[in-house]
């Protein structure tokens, strides 16, 4: 099946700093990836749509300027936490869809300390 | 604002034993996926069902949905502590294809006791 890898697996990060992730589809071409977060022992919740080519849809409640996305290639998305907070760590996880099937990155752990 | 629902949320069983996981949602869908996420990882797709009164199996576990009840099952026979993880069901929020959102059900944690 279709593969999305996603980097960095996990990340240590100052209060304050900012973290970029990145995820690719890499034998398939994705003009939308979606970018979950999930805390622990809790389901995953969608934060935003990126659109390749054009500014990324965000769930209610999600805050744009804090979770910044790029979709610059038909195989790249970005999230960028800004000004990350300890409330900000959390298990990061894109999917991108090839028809029926949604394929998922490994996920990035981050610890904002 | 589509809502999908699990039970139960926690689930302890013996070695040997059934049981089904339910999930309803809210609105309307004709496709329903089941994945399985052990501890610290990603998703792992087990089940992808695309139409009214679709029934999958692999190995001990079975998938099924019906469309009209807004429910799917998934059936566990005589389990195995190898099926130790969460399950999740996620159901398709529009229309198309690879623009569709997949929205998560709340999760079910399996645990399986020697």
């Amino acid at each position: 099946g279709a593969v999305v890898s996603q980097h960095p697996s996990w990340v240590i990060c100052k209060s304050g700093t900012s973290v970029k992730i990145e995820c690719r589809s890499l034998d398939f071409q994705a003009t939308t990836m979606f970018w979950y977060r999930q805390f622990p022992k809790q389901s995953l919740m969608l934060m935003a749509t990126s659109n390749e080519g054009s500014k990324a849809t965000y769930e209610q409640g999600v805050e744009k300027d804090k979770f910044l996305i790029n979709h610059a290639s038909l195989t790249l998305s970005t999230l960028t936490v800004t000004s990350a907070h300890p409330e900000d760590s959390s298990f990061y996880i894109c999917s991108a869809r090839a028809e029926y099937e949604a394929f998922f990155g490994q996920g990035t752990r981050l610890t904002v300390v | 604002e589509l809502k999908v629902e699990q039970n139960p949320l926690f689930l302890s069983m013996q070695e040997g034993k059934n049981y089904t996981i339910y999930c309803n949602y809210s609105t309307t869908s004709d496709r329903l996926y089941w994945y399985r996420q052990d501890p610290g990882k990603s998703l792992e797709s087990l089940f992808v069902l695309l139409s009214n009164g679709a029934v999958k199996q692999e190995g001990r576990l079975m998938a099924s949905l019906d469309t009209k009840a807004r429910l799917s099952t998934l059936h566990i026979t005589a389990a195995v502590h190898d099926l130790s993880a969460t399950y999740f069901c996620a159901v398709d929020r529009g229309y198309g294809g690879a623009t569709n959102k997949l929205i998560f059900g709340t999760g079910t944690l399996l645990a399986v006791q020697p």
